[in-house]
């Protein structure tokens, strides 16, 4: 089956940097990659998505890139605020399959003021 | 347009009772799945509800069962609860099998 690995666990930055979290999947029929953010006592929440028909999306200040054939995808994240500070899922499935996302086990992003 | 409602919030059990949660998708959302968070094993995929019917099943016993009802609302079960079975219970819902999910705030279960 499908297995997601990201990293880093942890990133502290300083407000205004920018941030990468890096994901790698394994299952090569996956082709929908979202990314959420969960804030203390909350559920998560999707802040982009990607499918395997595109290389880059972006979204104000985040992007996602997807490599299909090194089978990994990447956030960004520019000009960090302080309230971006959470912990970022990424995740894969199937499209089709949307509710059955595998996830990574996320990174715990501190952007300090 | 009010969110995914998880009930209850928090619960506590102890070991060999029983459990239901309940979960209300967004008005219009067919599709409800159901999600496990911990702190070791982060979020796994519990089941998937379509229309009434299991679409997908993640890799839990048996003890783990769900429904889903004729408007939407699912609850999941679990029965003769084990200490590791305390989690984050998270539902997610959408509008159909390819729309964003929308994750409720989770009910937290404790067993003792």
């Amino acid at each position: 089956g499908e297995n997601v690995e990201q990293h880093p666990s942890t990133l502290s930055v300083q407000e205004g940097d920018s941030a990468v979290i890096k994901c790698t999947y394994s299952d090569s029929a996956s082709n929908y990659f979202p990314w959420y953010k969960q804030e203390l006592g909350k559920g998560p929440q999707l802040i982009i998505d990607i499918r395997s028909n595109v290389g880059e999306k972006k979204d104000q200040r985040i992007a996602v890139t997807l490599n299909k054939t090194a089978k990994h995808f990447s956030l960004h994240i520019t000009e960090t605020q302080p309230e971006d500070s959470a912990v970022y899922f990424c995740a894969a499935s199937k499209v089709g399959s949307q509710g059955n996302l595998i996830f990574g086990k996320g990174t715990k992003l501190s952007v300090k003021p | 347009k009010a969110g995914v409602t998880q009930t209850p919030r928090y619960l506590i059990k102890t070991r060999g009772q029983q459990v239901t949660l309940s979960c209300s998708p967004i008005s219009g959302h067919r599709s409800v799945s159901w999600y496990q968070q911990t702190p070791g094993q982060g979020l796994q995929f519990l089941f998937e509800y379509f229309s009434e019917t299991q679409r997908n099943k993640g890799n839990f016993p048996g003890r783990f069962s769900g429904r889903q009802f004729s408007n939407s609302r699912s609850e999941m079960n679990v029965s003769t609860l084990e200490l590791g079975d305390s989690a984050l219970y998270l539902c997610a819902s959408s509008i159909g099998t390819t729309g964003e999910l929308f994750f409720g705030e989770g009910s937290r279960l404790t067993v003792l």
